[in-house]
């Protein structure tokens, strides 16, 4: 079955203890991104891979990094991690410009 | 840099009724996308219109881009409440770039 997946799905976490979300995708798409979502801010792009070493900046890139070591694989760093990086994320794979397929969201509260 | 409005930001029909949203780019769009998040999911993926003035339809929804390739709608008629969530669009700017810009949504509340 085609499908993005993330892990984890919830984590509640204390300001600065590093944290990484991951995100896999099976279809063999060469871009991956991640997206931030907040209410009334609708999804807002963190980070984008157009392939294997290659990531550039989104919107809103502060306070987090990305690798794309492997094609399928596209994690999501958070250093430091900060009340306001609180939020719902997603990340999302296609092929060049075409529909993006969504994982489930990661739930991330930080205290 | 590019941005997309859409609007409105919230809309409640009574079932039966019909919904529009709008979208409207600040730049030239090679493609617009319209995805659908149902409350607690993630947005998936409904249709891309590719060409000035394309006109698509899926049962009750109609897309629509507009003919200077800046604006989109969706219509969707006699609303369900299974149409529930939020629609949002998303455009990619003309000129190769692989950056999605996704509008704010708009939020679909049907009553029954």
């Amino acid at each position: 079955e085609a499908q993005v997946t993330q892990n984890p799905r919830y984590l509640i976490t204390v300001t600065g203890k590093k944290l990484t979300v991951t995100c896999s995708q099976n279809m063999n798409h060469e871009y991956m991104s991640w997206y931030r979502q907040d209410p009334g801010l609708g999804l807002r792009q963190i980070y984008y891979s157009m392939n294997v070493e290659v990531t550039d900046k989104g919107d809103v890139p502060e306070g987090y990094k990305v690798s794309r070591k492997e094609k399928r694989n596209f994690p999501l760093i958070l250093e430091s991690p900060s009340p306001n990086q609180t939020s719902l994320y997603f990340c999302a794979s296609s092929w060049r410009g075409q529909t993006q397929y969504f994982g489930p969201g990661t739930r991330l509260t930080v205290l | 840099g590019q941005q997309v409005m859409q609007i409105p930001q919230y809309q409640h029909v009574q079932e039966g009724e019909d919904f529009t949203t709008y979208c409207n780019s600040s730049t030239t769009l090679s493609n617009i996308q319209w995805y659908k998040q149902r409350p607690g999911g993630h947005p998936v993926f409904l249709i891309q219109l590719v060409k000035s003035g394309e006109v698509k339809k899926q049962k009750r929804l109609t897309f629509q881009f507009g003919e200077a390739k800046k604006n989109s709608s969706l219509h969707i008629t006699a609303t369900q409440t299974t149409d529930v969530g939020t629609y949002f669009c998303a455009g990619s700017a003309q000129g190769g770039s692989e950056k999605l810009v996704f509008g704010k949504g708009t939020k679909l509340t049907v009553n029954p």
